[in-house]
């Protein structure tokens, strides 16, 4: 079964960029995955799908600030310019037999 | 406009009954990945069950032969019909929609509703 993994935490500084990562199981470094991200209290919201190859397309009305890439099992999540709203916690998703999530990263805006 | 709007949330004993509503409206139920997610308090998103293409259906293990996921074309509805409700089944619980290709395969474009709370607790 494949596996999502994640930091718990990541921090920067209001103005600056940050990047997370989500890292496939074993076997599975040719998925593609989806981000989303969850501001505190509300539900979560579709960033973006980023492929294998680095290439990645956005959802609708999300900002230029918001990147994706990819460097063999790992997916990364860009966010340049912090804003405190960027303040949330951020998932990694693929298809296994169900939709599979990673355990979330909390980001803190400093 | 596109979106999903889920409905049937509320506060239910052990062992009880309760049915989720999730009503789509931009797109069609039967042309999509439709899926159930929770939310615990304080906790990650959990995958619960996804309905698609004709009658394709999955379940993660901690739901299996309790929860069952239906959809009504003519109303244009998600269901999740929840049995012998246990207080670990408190969570929000969100209604997601994955686009289709022409081969039916998933393509990770997901559509969030707003999600409704589900309460187990004597």
């Amino acid at each position: 079964q494949i596996v999502l993994t994640q930091s718990p935490s990541a921090s920067a500084s209001l103005g600056a960029s940050v990047k997370l990562t989500c890292t496939l199981s074993s076997g599975h470094s040719s998925y593609a995955i989806a981000w989303h991200q969850q501001q505190p209290e509300k539900g979560p919201r579709y960033l973006m799908k980023v492929n294998s190859d680095g290439s990645h397309s956005k959802g609708d009305g999300i900002p230029d600030r918001f990147s994706g890439s990819s460097s063999g099992a790992e997916r990364y999540l860009t966010i340049s310019s912090l804003q405190s709203e960027d303040e949330a916690d951020y998932y990694c998703q693929t298809w296994g037999t169900g939709m599979v999530f990673g355990g979330g990263t909390k980001l803190t805006v400093l | 406009e596109v979106q999903l709007v889920e409905s049937g949330g509320g506060l239910v004993q052990p062992g009880g009954s309760l049915r989720l509503s999730c009503a789509a409206s931009g797109f069609t139920v039967s042309s999509n990945y439709m899926s159930w997610v929770r939310q615990a308090p304080g906790k990650g998103l959990e995958w619960v069950s996804v309905i698609y293409s004709g009658v394709s259906i999955s379940y993660a293990d901690s739901v299996k032969g309790r929860f069952t996921i239906s959809r009504d074309i003519s109303k244009n509805t998600l269901y999740l019909q929840m049995n012998s409700l246990r207080a670990e089944d408190t969570a929000v619980y969100y209604c997601a929609r994955d686009q289709a290709d022409n081969s039916n395969y998933a393509l990770l474009r997901i559509l969030w509703g707003q999600g409704t709370l589900v309460t187990v607790s004597s």
